[in-house]
C-alpha cells in the first residue's frame, strides 16, 4: 500500500498565479480531508468528502479555495489567485469511513 | 467536540517510559479519546483510541481515567524517533464525517 500520495512536494509561486494540489487517497478509503498547517493557526481541517461528495467545507478560508472530487481515486485542491498569506503545509488525509485518518506527506506551498 | 488541554512540551530520555498527560473533563459518554503524532516535517500519524477501558499496540499504550475526564499516553521505552508532537482528541464516531480537531499538542523531545 502507497498510502495517501500528494503532489507537489514543494511550490513555489507568485501572488496571483493559480495553484492546484493533487491527492491520491488510499484505495478503499471513502472520506477524504484537506488540512492546512501553519505555525501561527497550527492544522485546520478545510474541507472533507465522503464518498466524492462534499461534506463539510466551513474550513475553506475564502472563494479563492476551492476542493474537488471528480472520483474515488483523486482530490485537487485548487487556490486562485494565490496570496502570499496561503503558504503553509497542505495536508490531504484519507479514511474508510471511521477517525482514524492516514495522512500525506503534505505539499509545502510557498507564495511570494 | 470536547477540548482538550496538553502540556505544551515535555522531555524525555531516551529508553525511559514518556507519559502524555490530557485534560478532557467535558468529555461526553460516547466520544472517544484519540491520539495522534506528528514528526517533523511528515503528516501526523495514528497512535492508538480508546472510550473507557486501558488500550495497548505496538506502539503505545492509553489509560483513561474511571471518570474518563483525563488520559495519558504511554510511551513504554522512549526512543530518539518518538521525538514529535502528540495531539490528544476527543470525537464521537457517530457524528457525520469523522472530522478531526487537533490543538496545539505537546511537544515531546526525546533526549539522548
Amino acid at each position: 500500500d502507497a498510502g495517501v500520495i500528494q503532489s507537489p512536494r514543494h511550490e513555489v509561486t507568485e501572488m496571483g498565479q493559480e495553484v492546484t494540489l493533487r491527492c491520491k487517497p488510499i484505495s478503499g478509503h471513502n472520506s477524504l480531508f484537506w488540512y492546512r498547517q501553519t505555525m501561527m493557526r497550527g492544522l485546520e481541517l478545510l474541507i472533507y468528502f465522503n464518498n466524492n461528495v462534499p461534506i463539510d467545507d466551513s474550513g475553506m478560508p475564502e472563494d479563492r479555495f476551492s476542493a474537488k472530487m471528480p472520483n474515488a481515486s483523486f482530490s485537487t485542491l485548487k487556490i486562485q489567485p494565490s496570496e502570499p498569506r496561503d503558504s503553509a503545509v497542505y495536508f490531504c488525509a484519507s479514511s474508510p469511513g471511521t477517525a482514524k485518518q492516514y495522512f500525506g506527506p503534505g505539499t509545502r506551498l510557498t507564495v511570494t | 467536540d470536547a477540548k482538550t488541554t496538553q502540556p505544551t512540551s515535555m522531555d524525555c530520555a531516551e529508553g525511559r517510559a514518556a507519559n502524555l498527560p490530557c485534560n478532557h473533563s467535558t468529555i461526553s459518554g460516547n466520544e472517544y479519546v484519540y491520539w495522534y503524532r506528528q514528526i517533523h516535517s511528515q503528516g501526523p500519524q495514528y497512535i492508538i483510541h480508546g472510550l473507557k477501558n486501558n488500550e495497548t499496540n505496538e506502539m503505545a499504550s492509553l489509560i483513561i481515567t474511571e471518570d474518563r475526564k483525563s488520559s495519558t499516553l504511554i510511551l513504554p521505552h522512549a526512543t530518539l524517533r518518538d521525538t514529535a508532537v502528540y495531539y490528544c482528541i476527543v470525537r464521537d464516531p457517530n457524528n457525520a464525517g469523522n472530522m478531526l480537531t487537533f490543538g496545539g499538542g505537546t511537544r515531546l523531545m526525546v533526549k539522548p
